[in-house]
């Protein structure tokens, strides 16, 4: 059962570059999530999903585009990349359940030079 | 808006000494209050929640947290340190008022386990 998996896991990027973050799932969860992770600061929320075709912003959207064209992936883009996003980026899955835990990938460790 | 506090940084603990790791959150209504522990490059870990019933939660790697109505924490605790639990660890709360129903994340606390 591989949970929650992200690619790529490293990657270093010029300002301007544009890129996408996969993220796939494979417990059916209706819900999925992207996180950045800064230190200090906890995870903060950037885009979310409650279904196929539904996309939402989180509290730190800007910069980023994301898409939910099929229930077990969630993609995170960037389009023009900025040293301010240099970050590691994690994706959660989560039924719609609250007493439920959710689940996370590995994380994507990005430098934006 | 629900929020999730830790209010150390970090925690420096002997090994074989109790451990507590602090959290206190703001919340209406009733919280749906977890842990997570984060493991140097990896991924966020689940180690217990609270939903209703008992205040003292027990979960993965002899940890447990007890939570406290009255003074809005959900403190994380083992009874006896392993220099393996040094780690980050987030205390997060269930977003239950809105459609995303997210985790919203303390700042985390470091705990370092000492030999």
């Amino acid at each position: 059962n591989a949970g929650v998996t992200q690619t790529p896991k490293f990657r270093v990027l010029k300002t301007g570059q544009s890129m996408t973050l996969l993220c796939a799932q494979d417990m059916n969860h209706e819900y999925m999530y992207w996180y950045r992770q800064d230190p200090g600061m906890g995870l903060r929320l950037i885009h979310y999903s409650v279904g196929e075709g539904t996309t939402a912003k989180g509290e730190v959207p800007d910069g980023y585009n994301v898409s939910r064209l099929k229930k077990q992936n969630f993609l995170l883009g960037l389009e023009s990349a900025a040293p301010s996003q240099t970050s590691v980026y994690f994706c959660a899955s989560a039924s719609g359940q609250l007493n439920t835990e959710a689940f996370f990938g590995q994380g994507t460790r990005l430098t934006v030079v | 808006a629900q929020s999730v506090a830790q209010p150390e940084d970090q925690v420096n603990v002997a090994e074989g000494n109790p451990l507590t790791v602090k959290c206190t959150y703001s919340v209406s209504g009733n919280p749906y209050l977890f842990w997570y522990v984060q493991y140097p490059n990896r991924g966020l870990q689940f180690l217990l929640k609270y939903i209703t019933g008992d205040n003292l939660v027990k979960g993965s790697y002899g940890f447990e947290a007890e939570f406290n109505k009255s003074q809005t924490s959900f403190h994380l605790k083992k009874p006896s340190a392993l220099v393996s639990d040094s780690a980050l660890y987030f205390c997060a709360v269930r977003d239950k008022d809105t459609g995303r129903r997210a985790l919203t994340f303390g700042s985390g606390t470091r705990l370092q386990v000492q030999p």
